[in-house]
């Protein structure tokens, strides 16, 4: 199993540009969702899916949208960057009996400039 | 609303010395408490949960409602443990939604 997966590792946008963060589990996990880590801040729920089809907010949602079309995938979308965004994302999914195990992806590292 | 409070943004001992990293919560009800780590290029994993009381690489944690606090203890520090500690928080019933304090970089000297 390659577990949670993210792409890309690195990504540097400009102020205005749109971009997906893709993730994807092969572990058939119920639950997915999605935190920016901040220097200082910890890590910060944006989004986050209880199965296929649903979707909700999190603690810092603005400026991001999300869809969950499949069990696997929870593409995570930047409308218009901006530098505040600048952060390293992480996806996370776990299962339904233990949902409180979260597995983490590696982490994107995004700069907007 | 529920918040999760790390005092310590640095925690350095000597190897063999006891460790403590604080974590102090708010919450409304009864929460589930969790401990995650993250070493130097691996990635975030859960450590321990207050309700399952293990013992998990030495580290104990014990959660205290009337202090709302759920500390993180080993009494002899190796230098394998140095890496970022996060306590987090869930409500019961939402385990599936954490919220995550701001961690504590633990250095384990030799």
């Amino acid at each position: 199993n390659a577990g949670v997966t993210q792409t890309p590792k690195f990504q540097v946008l400009k102020t205005g540009q749109s971009m997906t963060l893709q993730c994807a589990q092969d572990m058939n996990h119920e639950y997915m969702s999605w935190y920016r880590q901040d220097p200082g801040m910890g890590l910060r729920l944006i989004h986050y899916s209880v199965g296929a089809g649903i979707t909700d907010q999190g603690e810092v949602p603005n400026g991001y949208n999300v869809s969950r079309s499949t069990t696997e995938d929870f593409p995570l979308r930047l409308l218009s960057a901006a530098p505040s965004q600048t952060s390293v994302y992480f996806c996370a999914s776990s299962a339904g009996d233990s949902a409180y195990e979260q597995y983490f992806g590696p982490g994107t590292r995004l700069t907007v400039t | 609303a529920q918040r999760v409070t790390q005092p310590e943004k640095l925690l350095s001992v000597f190897k063999g010395a006891p460790v403590e990293l604080k974590c102090n919560y708010s919450y409304s009800g009864s929460p589930e408490l969790f401990w995650y780590v993250q070493y130097s290029r691996q990635r975030l994993q859960l450590l321990l949960r207050h309700i399952s009381r293990e013992s998990i690489k030495g580290f104990t944690a014990d959660l205290n409602k009337g202090e709302t606090s759920f500390h993180l203890k080993k009494p002899f520090a190796q230098e394998e443990d140095s890496a970022m500690y996060y306590c987090a928080l869930s409500g019961l019933g939402s385990n599936y939604k954490l919220t995550f304090g701001k961690g504590t970089l633990l250095t384990v000297n030799p």
